[in-house]
């Protein structure tokens, strides 16, 4: 079993939808969660940073931790068809020297 | 965030040669530099983890002697793929890191083809 599980998708979605991404994970050591954008043949960018359990938005971005059910999420609201990448769940453990243990990324393809 | 540069974006070279990839955060000190390889449509795998002036750390699995790196300042890291084979082709990417979870950037990476 992987460390953390993502759906590879891909996920097709009209111009304007909410957009749910998921991740789980096994490893109760996990405190620092990121959801990091990659274009095609391009580095990871971090949209998300999260510290433990909780939410944090910024702009039409949602981050959720739930750490008891060692669940996150990213919601992207009025989706459009420029957030049409992969994104990766990623996260780590204080005591890993912070180390990024990621997801296998979901493609999202937002239609106009 | 941090700009990370990457040198050269694209590299295709004959197998049994040897490729030096340069990486560059250009405006923070990196501590910390981590690289690593992306196949298609598959995600990011930590090759190796090092510190400035130190011996790099590498993951299960990767060869230390054909992936040799240097991290000799805060500010360049070179990962070097000797004797290179096809099976070598991927995605390499360096993240450089000031020391914490949420200061790890990445580079644009460098896609190696190895014929």
């Amino acid at each position: 079993q992987k460390e953390v599980e993502q759906d590879p998708g891909p996920l097709s979605v009209p111009e304007g939808a909410i957009v749910s991404l998921n991740c789980t994970y096994s490893n109760s050591a996990f405190q620092y969660f990121m959801w990091y954008r990659q274009y095609s043949r391009k580095g990871p960018e971090l949209l998300m940073y999260t510290y433990s359990s909780g939410n944090k938005e910024d702009g039409r971005f949602t981050a959720q931790v739930d750490k008891s059910s060692k669940y996150i999420s990213l919601f992207i609201r009025d989706s459009q068809p420029s957030d049409s990448a992969t994104y990766l769940c990623a996260m780590s453990a204080m005591d890993s020297s912070y180390k990024l243990i990621f997801g296998s990324g979901t493609r999202l393809l937002v239609r106009p | 965030g941090a700009v990370v540069s990457q040198h050269p974006s694209w590299v295709i070279c004959k197998s049994g040669t040897s490729v030096k990839i340069e990486c560059r955060s250009l405006d923070f000190q990196a501590t910390t530099m981590f690289w690593y390889r992306q196949f298609p449509k598959q995600s990011l795998m930590l090759m190796a983890t090092s510190n400035e002036g130190s011996k790099a750390t590498y993951e299960q699995g990767v060869e230390k002697d054909k992936f040799l790196i240097n991290h000799a300042s805060l500010t360049l890291s070179t990962l070097t793929v000797t004797s290179a084979h096809p099976e070598d082709s991927s995605f390499y990417i360096c993240s450089p890191s000031g020391g914490a979870a949420d200061t790890q950037y990445f580079g644009p990476g460098t896609r190696l083809t190895v014929l």
